[in-house]
C-alpha cells in the first residue's frame, strides 16, 4: 500500500524551529519528486516546497524561503522540512505530496498521493 | 504570488452538472498546462481529480472532467451525488518555477 506518514509537527515559539519528516512506503520512493504543502486551519492549500527524486533541483515559496530547508533521504525513504525562524502564519498542518509523473529529474507540482499532515502551532 | 481565483462556493441538486472557473493570470494558468484539480472533504487529505488541465487519474469517475480557457480553467461535475460535495481547489505552474492555488470552492449538494 502506498503511504506517506508525517511526523515532528507540535506547538513551538516564535522565531524557533522545527524539523517535519515524511516516511514513505508502497512505491519506489526515488523515482518520484516529493514536495510539502500546508493548509492553515479553515484555509486553503498553500504550495510550500519541492525537491527532485536527485535533490538537484529544489523550489521554496516565496513566503518560506530562506527560513525553511526541503531534503531527502532515498536510502531512508524519507522527506523532510527544516522550518528556521518560525512565524504566527506558519501554523498550519503541513501535507507531505508524491509527485504523480515519473521518468525525469524535474518538478511537476501534480500530486497523486497526500499524507495525512502534521499539525505545527506556533504561538508564544 | 497571489492565489489563483475560484468561487468561494457553488451548490447544485442531485443529477445536475456543476462548473467551478479558476482565473489566474498568463503567467500561471494561461502560460501552462498545468493545471491539477483536488477534492478534498472535512479532515482529509486532497485527492487528485483532475491533472493536465483535463487528464483524469485511474479510478476518478468520468462525471469529472477539466478544461481551460486563456486565463481561466474550470472543473465540471455531471451528475451529481451526495458523496461530490467537498472542498474543490485548482492548481497551477507559474513562470516562477513554483505552484500556486486557488483559495478553495466548497460544493455543496443540495
Amino acid at each position: 500500500e502506498v503511504q506517506l506518514v508525517e511526523s515532528g509537527g507540535g506547538l513551538v515559539q516564535p522565531g524557533r524551529s522545527l524539523r517535519l519528516s515524511c516516511a514513505a512506503s508502497g512505491f519506489t520512493f526515488d523515482d518520484y519528486a516529493m514536495h510539502w504543502v500546508r493548509q492553515a486551519p479553515g484555509k486553503g492549500l498553500e504550495w510550500v516546497s519541492g525537491v527532485t527524486w536527485s535533490s538537484a533541483n529544489i523550489v521554496y515559496a516565496d513566503s518560506v524561503k530562506g527560513r525553511f530547508t526541503i531534503s531527502r533521504d532515498n536510502a531512508r525513504n524519507s522527506l523532510f522540512l527544516q522550518m528556521n525562524s518560525l512565524r504566527a502564519e506558519d501554523t498550519a498542518l503541513y501535507y507531505c505530496a508524491k509527485e504523480k509523473y515519473t521518468g525525469y529529474d524535474g518538478l511537476m507540482g501534480t500530486y497523486d498521493m497526500w499524507g495525512r499532515g502534521t499539525m505545527v502551532t506556533v504561538s508564544s | 504570488q497571489s492565489a489563483l481565483t475560484q468561487p468561494a462556493s457553488v451548490s447544485g441538486s442531485p443529477g445536475q452538472s456543476i462548473t467551478i472557473s479558476c482565473t489566474g493570470t498568463s503567467s500561471d494558468i494561461g502560460g501552462y498546462n498545468f493545471v491539477s484539480w483536488y477534492q478534498q472533504h472535512p479532515g482529509k487529505a486532497p485527492k487528485l481529480m483532475i491533472s493536465d488541465v483535463n487528464r483524469r487519474p485511474s479510478g476518478v469517475s468520468n462525471r469529472f472532467s477539466g478544461s481551460k480557457s486563456g486565463d481561466t480553467a474550470s472543473l465540471t461535475i455531471s451528475g451529481l451525488q451526495a458523496e461530490d460535495e467537498a472542498d474543490y481547489y485548482c492548481s497551477s505552474y507559474t513562470s516562477r518555477n513554483t505552484w500556486v492555488f486557488g483559495g478553495g470552492t466548497k460544493l455543496t449538494v443540495l
